[in-house]
């Protein structure tokens, strides 16, 4: 079936450090994939998403390339702040009869210290 | 701007009891979805609803049940409580794909 596979964390990296967070996946269909960030004690927030191969989703200084080719969608930023703190979980939707439900990743979790 | 509403936020059960955790959205959103986030996991999907009156099981349905009589309102409900039950809960809504989720109910079983 459809899945979704993402590093395993924890990840600790120093203030103003290159982030990368490897997510692949697994569909029979043409997937639209997404990043999610759940911060200590809330819930998920969407971080960015692509809904097609080659597109980029961006925010907050963060970055996702859909690539068909590798059934990839890497999460990455330049330079993280202690504020980037977070659990991420990359997800996949394909449009099926369970309307837009998301299929999840275990999550990665990211500690950026000072 | 309440988007989508969660109660209670926090509850503890004792081993065979019943509760109903609510879910409400007011963003006029047809489908409707409960996960649970087990400690390490991802979310994993009980219950959705493609609009009211139509509820269809997920990937972990067995020991709830959801209604969703309007499209604002969709609770879940937890008959005879049991330790593996014990797990946060999202609900959440969508018009397309983009899911806007509630701030979770953490409830333990004891």
């Amino acid at each position: 079936g459809d899945s979704v596979t993402q590093m395993e964390g924890p990840v600790t990296l120093s203030e103003e450090a290159f982030l990368t967070i490897n997510c692949t996946y697994t569909a029979t269909g043409y997937p639209s994939l997404f990043w999610y960030v759940q911060y200590p004690g809330e819930g998920l927030q969407l971080l960015l998403k692509a809904t097609k191969a080659d597109d980029k989703g961006s925010n907050k200084g963060f970055e996702a390339t859909y690539r068909k080719e590798t059934t990839s969608f890497h999460l990455e930023k330049g330079s993280v702040q202690v504020s980037d703190s977070a659990v991420y979980f990359c997800a996949l939707i394909l449009n099926s009869n369970s309307g837009y439900a998301l299929n999840f990743g275990k999550g990665t979790s990211l500690l950026v210290t000072p | 701007n309440a988007g989508v509403t969660q109660t209670p936020k926090f509850r503890i059960l004792k081993i065979g009891q019943s509760m109903t955790l609510q879910c409400a959205q007011d963003m006029n959103h047809n489908y409707m979805y409960w996960y649970r986030q087990d400690p390490g996991m991802g979310l994993k999907l009980i219950y959705y609803s493609v609009g009211a009156g139509i509820t269809d099981k997920g990937e972990v349905p067995n020991g709830y049940n959801v209604s969703r009589s309007t499209t604002e309102d969709f609770p879940l409900r937890l008959e005879l409580a049991a330790p593996s039950q014990t797990s946060v809960y999202f609900c959440a809504s969508s018009q397309g794909n983009t899911i806007y989720f509630g701030e979770g109910s953490w409830l333990t079983v004891v």
